[in-house]
């Protein structure tokens, strides 16, 4: 079974700073997916970035990039120029590939509750 | 395009009860996923339907069941309710295609269900 672990529960940082959220997870299986979740205070969760675990090329989407290191099974986050609106807990997600209609399934972190502080 | 909606956003129910939440998916997609959410076990699968098919369960008692309609509308029934089952219960749709990647998940806004 696959587990993922965000060792940081709480983070708070100033606005226009940059953080890095930790997630590592556990696998034996060598194709898969890697995914940071957005939940703000409004609950709806929202993917923010995404890593195939066969590219070695990081991630980034804006002011969101991944370090991804399949060999050390770890993937963080980092947030450039931090906003307020990034305010939210965050999730580090695991999805193994499967090639079957409708049998995709995630497996969460217990989430970082970021705070973005002006 | 509408994004995944779930009715109601809130219930409170007492000990013993029944209770059905509902979640619609996104226009087109087949797939739908529950997940439950609790501050101390985090977000957990449920299940996941594709079809009117359950094709994934995760662990969790037989009390949780759920469905899906041909119109790909899915409901999850909690029966017998105790009270470690408040949570926020998220569904999440998806295309459900066979591909060589991933189908991506659109989360709805969850239904937050108190048992006292």
């Amino acid at each position: 079974a696959q587990t993922v672990t965000q060792s940081q529960p709480e983070m708070s940082v100033q606005e226009a700073e940059t953080v890095t959220l930790s997630c590592t997870y556990d696998t034996s299986e060598n194709n898969y997916y890697l995914f940071w979740y957005k939940q703000p205070p409004s609950r709806q969760m929202i993917l923010v970035i995404r890593q195939e675990a066969y590219k070695q090329q990081n991630a980034t989407e804006n002011r969101f990039s991944v370090n991804f290191q399949k060999a050390a099974k770890s993937f963080s986050l980092k947030i450039s120029d931090s906003q307020l609106g990034d305010t939210a807990m965050y999730f580090c997600a695991f999805m193994k590939h499967v090639r079957i209609q409708g049998a995709q399934k995630l497996v969460f972190g217990q989430g970082t509750r970021l705070t973005i502080n002006p | 395009k509408a994004g995944v909606t779930q009715t109601p956003r809130y219930l409170i129910k007492t000990r013993g009860q029944q209770v059905t939440l509902s979640c619609s998916p996104i226009s087109g997609h087949r797939s739908v996923s529950w997940y439950q959410q609790t501050p101390g076990q985090g977000l957990q699968f449920l299940f996941e339907y594709f079809s009117e098919t359950q094709r994934n369960k995760g662990n969790f008692p037989g009390r949780f069941s759920g469905r899906q309609f041909s119109n790909s509308r899915s409901e999850m029934n909690v029966s017998t309710l105790e009270l470690g089952d408040s949570a926020l219960y998220l569904c999440a749709s998806s295309l459900g295609l066979a591909i060589d990647s991933y189908n991506e998940q659109f989360f709805g806004p969850g239904t937050r269900l108190t048992v006292l």
